[in-house]
């Protein structure tokens, strides 16, 4: 079955330090990966998708096929950033999310 | 009203009660899901709809029961649940199954007394 790992429950930083989030998944396919983001008080919105090539709100993932991973970067973290993120798999049949990583940048 | 809205915001019941979780989307989308997120396990895929046809019942027990009238709306029916199940309930839809991204409804927060 398809898996995605996110190693880290929590990270914490410091604001103006670089984060990466990171995410493996299980696949032998070509996947589709997402980076899901829920603020506080706020519903679970798509952050960026890897197809996209794109940088939302200074972030970046890379899809590493070798290393069947897609780790979220940023290189200087803000307080706003602060949040849960969740990294998904689509195979074409189904979304797979994996347990979420919650971000605390300090001040 | 734009996106995904979902009613009741919160709910409390009591392990004898019938109650319902509405969603309805407003973005054209064919595909609806149910999903459970809690403490203590990851986002849980329930139930998956395409053009009003259930596609997936993860394993869930049938004391949840989904209805899709049509690909704007979704419920989720809720008889003689037990304390474990209170959780957020979150409803997405997509484009299509497993196409595109899932959008997502604000929730539906349950405590079962």
């Amino acid at each position: 079955a398809q898996r995605v790992t996110q190693p880290e429950k929590l990270l914490s930083v410091f604001k103006g330090a670089p984060v990466e989030l990171k995410c493996n998944y299980s696949y032998s396919g070509s996947p589709e990966l997402f980076w899901y983001v829920q603020y506080s008080r706020q519903r679970l919105q798509l952050l960026l998708r890897h197809i996209s090539r794109e940088s939302i709100k200074g972030f970046t993932a890379d899809l590493n096929k070798g290393e069947t991973s897609f780790h979220l970067k940023k290189p200087f973290a803000q307080e706003e950033d602060s949040a849960m993120y969740y990294c998904a798999l689509n195979d074409g049949q189904n979304f797979v999310f994996g347990p979420g990583t919650r971000l605390s940048v300090l001040p | 009203e734009t996106g995904v809205t979902q009613t009741p915001r919160h709910l409390v019941m009591g392990m004898t009660n019938k109650k319902s979780l509405k969603c309805e989307q407003h973005l054209g989308h064919n595909a609806m899901y149910w999903y459970k997120q809690s403490a203590k396990k990851p986002l849980e895929l329930m139930f998956v709809y395409n053009f009003k046809e259930q596609t997936e019942n993860n394993s869930v027990p049938s004391r949840f029961s989904p209805e899709c009238p049509n690909s704007s709306h979704l419920f989720l029916h809720l008889h003689t649940l037990q304390p474990e199940d209170s959780a957020l309930y979150l409803c997405a839809s997509s484009q299509r199954v497993a196409a595109g991204e899932l959008f997502f409804g604000e929730g539906s927060r349950l405590t079962v007394l």
